[in-house]
């Protein structure tokens, strides 16, 4: 079994509607995130949590919002979906110590059209 | 600004030619660097890191990188290219969590 698992895979909702995507590793890891790539951009980071009391803004966290249910889930929403939050979306894991951050583990990814 | 820079969108290179893909950082301290690759619908995966010690780190599928202090470059390497290491190679660092935009990797039979 996958080690970073993501749900759903592919989304395709309406402009205002909230959406949810789901996280789930299996390696342990306190450390999680949560990305989003567009073509040419590179990975862009939305959110990271370093234990399941810590939740940080990243370099683009407007309109988004997570929750850490547990050290094993991380989830992202979308309260009002608009159509420049099409993307592709993925989840990481990973070690580290202090402010260092040690090799991340990326899920599948989640496909998200925002019509 | 801290930054992170693939300066090559995309490399062309044929099948058993050397290979570089560039990065170059802009970051205070001693942070953790790392590549990953990416192949079509997939999540990245890790390639190699440094975090201290030796220059030239060695990782996954032949890959290699040299470490650069002075030019603040962490350029990714193989010695010989193969058809299937054609994919997307991103670049990063620990500080701050930055990726570069990532380097279309061409490898042509």
């Amino acid at each position: 079994d996958a080690d970073v698992t993501q749900t759903p895979r592919n989304r395709i909702t309406k402009t205002g509607k909230r959406i949810m995507l789901e996280c789930s590793q299996t390696k342990g890891h306190d450390r999680m995130y949560w990305y989003r790539q567009d073509p040419g951009l590179g990975l862009q980071l939305i959110y990271y949590s370093f234990d399941v009391k810590d939740i940080n803004k990243g370099e683009i966290s407007d309109g988004y919002s997570v929750s850490r249910q547990a050290q094993a889930k991380f989830s992202l929403s979308l309260e009002s979906a608009i159509p420049n939050q099409t993307a592709l979306y993925f989840c990481a894991t990973s070690a580290g110590q202090g402010p260092h951050t040690d090799t991340q583990y990326f899920g599948p990814g989640t496909r998200l059209t925002v019509l | 600004a801290q930054s992170v820079a693939q300066p090559e969108d995309q490399v062309n290179v044929a099948e058993g030619n050397p290979l570089t893909v560039k990065c170059t950082y802009s970051v205070s301290g001693n942070p953790y660097l790392f590549w990953y690759v990416q192949y079509p619908n997939r999540g990245l995966q890790f390639l190699l890191k440094y975090i201290t010690g030796d220059n030239l780190v060695k990782g996954s599928y032949g890959f290699e990188a040299e470490f650069n202090k002075s030019q603040t470059s962490f350029h990714l390497k193989k010695p010989s290219a193969l058809v299937s290491d054609s994919a997307l190679y991103f670049c990063a660092v620990d500080d701050k969590i930055i990726f570069g935009k990532g380097t279309r990797l061409h490898i042509l039979p």
